[in-house]
């Protein structure tokens, strides 16, 4: 059962456009949601994430929007960059007492020049 | 900077030998992880640690076995290597019980022939 889903295996964006990653999940335990970015042959590097007392962060670029009654949150990045051509990770972390994170399967953005 | 450390970046061995991957931590986190990343699978949890000498099954522990004698270290053991166990293998690491953001090192790509 999956509790951790990013329907879109892949995006492709014009450089310069906005690219918007989305992830919807189904455990109401969840309380706190991180994206990774991951390039080939690298570990995931953290890059943004929110509580779910808020609903909206912003890093710069990076935004990320929290819809707690849809269970669905996005991360917009504008704007788009070629570097930012990686697999992007949703992750959940279920209540403050838990170690672990429960991730998505990732989407691959292809920012093209 | 926190760093996450792996003893190989490539490995090749043969079916039914005894795998070993090390992993080391530099920042005194108390929890480490270890994950395995497949195409379209994402990443899915193998074992946890939360205190030394301490180990928890994650959703995939079969055919795997851990071992974290000291805080900084955390070793992934494949007992008799086979060939669905072919694998990007991901260590990580985070601090307390909050189980906010993980930091991942750079991958070991096993390859079982």
């Amino acid at each position: 059962d999956q509790q951790v889903k990013q329907n879109s295996p892949s995006l492709s964006v014009q450089e310069g456009r906005i690219s918007i990653l989305n992830c919807d999940y189904t455990n109401s335990m969840f309380d706190y949601f991180l994206w990774y970015k991951k390039y080939p042959a690298e570990g995931p590097t953290f890059l943004i994430s929110i509580s779910s007392i808020k609903d909206k962060n912003e890093d710069g670029r990076f935004t990320v929007f929290l819809n707690k009654s849809a269970k669905h949150l996005s991360l917009h990045i504008v704007p788009s960059q070629p570097g930012d051509s990686a697999v992007y990770f949703c992750a959940a972390r279920a209540g403050a007492g838990s170690y672990q994170l429960t991730f998505g399967k990732g989407t691959k953005l292809s920012v093209i020049p | 900077d926190v760093k996450v450390t792996q003893s190989s970046r490539y490995l090749v061995k043969r079916t039914g030998e005894k795998v070993f991957l090390e992993c080391v931590q530099d920042m005194d986190h108390e929890n480490m992880f270890w994950y395995r990343q497949d195409p379209g699978l994402g990443l899915r949890l193998i074992y946890f640690s939360y205190d030394v000498k301490m180990k928890e099954k994650g959703d995939i522990p079969e055919g795997y076995s851990v071992s974290r004698e000291k805080k900084e270290r955390f070793s992934l053991i494949l007992e008799s290597a086979s060939t669905n166990q072919t694998s990007m293998y991901l260590c990580a690491s985070s601090w307390g019980t909050g189980g906010y953001e993980q930091y991942f090192g750079p991958g070991t790509r096993l390859t079982v022939t």
